[in-house]
C-alpha cells in the first residue's frame, strides 16, 4: 500500500497567516491526491482534487500542488472557520491511502 | 443536492453485530461508487474499502475482511456496513462517502461503540 506521510502533524497560526501543508507518498502517484478538511464532530469535506483543483464552493484562498511524490496545500489568509484537521488522500491506486493528518489550531 | 444520511449511533456488546445504512437521494445511486472510512476516537482517518454501486462487488482494505461486509439496496438507494464480532477496538465513527476518486459527498457519521 502507497503510505502518505503529511507534515507537520500539528501547526499553530493566527488569522491572516498563510500556512502550508505537505503530504509525501511513497511512490509516485501523478496528480491523484485530494485534500479534506474536517472539523470536530463533522464528516470530511473535499476541498481539492486532483492535486490542484479547487472543489465547487470551496474559497479561493485555498490552493493545492505537486504532482508525483510531493505534494502541498497552501491556505493564504487564514479565516477563523479553517482552523480545523487536513488529511491528504491518495486515489492513485488501491487501497486509497490518507494521511494522518495535519491539526491547524490557533495561536 | 446530493445527501448521505446515515443510521443513528449504535451500543453493543463484543461478540454483537451491528449494521450501519448509508441512505442516499437527488442522485443515481449507481453513478457513484461507496466508500467506507473509519475514524477510532481522536485518530485520524482510515479507508475500508469500497463497494461497485453498479455491480455490488466490494473490495474490502486490509484489516477490514472476513468480519466487515459491504452491500446495498438499490431500490433504497441504501449502502450498508454490517460488522459481526464486534470487538472493543471497533469503537469508532464510520462515514460513507461516495465518490471513485474524489469523495465528493460523505454521510453525518454513525458512532458505534462496543462496550460490555
Amino acid at each position: 500500500a502507497i503510505q502518505m506521510t503529511q507534515s507537520p502533524s500539528s501547526l499553530s497560526a493566527s488569522v491572516g497567516d498563510r500556512v502550508t501543508i505537505t503530504c509525501r507518498a511513497s511512490q509516485g502517484i501523478r496528480n491523484d491526491l485530494g485534500w479534506y478538511q474536517q472539523k470536530p464532530g463533522k464528516a470530511p469535506k473535499l476541498l481539492i482534487y486532483a492535486a490542484s483543483s479547487l472543489y465547487v464552493g470551496v474559497p479561493s484562498r485555498f490552493s493545492g500542488s505537486g504532482s508525483g511524490t510531493d505534494f502541498s496545500l497552501t491556505i493564504t489568509s487564514l479565516q477563523p472557520e479553517d482552523f480545523a484537521t487536513y488529511y491528504c488522500l491518495q486515489d492513485y491506486n488501491f487501497p486509497r491511502t490518507f494521511g494522518q493528518g495535519t491539526k491547524l489550531e490557533i495561536k | 443536492q446530493v445527501e448521505l444520511v446515515q443510521s443513528g449511533s449504535e451500543l453493543k456488546k463484543p461478540g454483537a453485530s451491528v449494521k450501519v445504512s448509508c441512505k442516499t437521494s437527488d442522485y443515481t445511486f449507481t453513478s457513484y461508487a461507496m466508500n467506507w472510512v473509519r475514524q477510532a476516537p481522536g485518530q485520524g482517518l482510515e479507508w475500508m474499502g469500497w463497494i461497485n454501486t453498479n455491480t455490488g462487488y466490494p473490495t474490502y482494505a486490509q484489516g477490514f475482511t472476513g468480519r466487515f461486509v459491504f452491500s446495498l439496496d438499490t431500490s433504497v438507494t441504501t449502502a450498508y456496513l454490517q460488522i459481526s464480532s464486534l470487538k472493543a477496538e471497533d469503537s469508532a465513527v464510520y462515514y460513507c462517502a461516495s465518490g471513485y476518486d474524489k469523495f465528493d459527498y460523505w454521510g453525518q457519521g454513525t458512532l458505534v461503540t462496543v462496550s460490555s
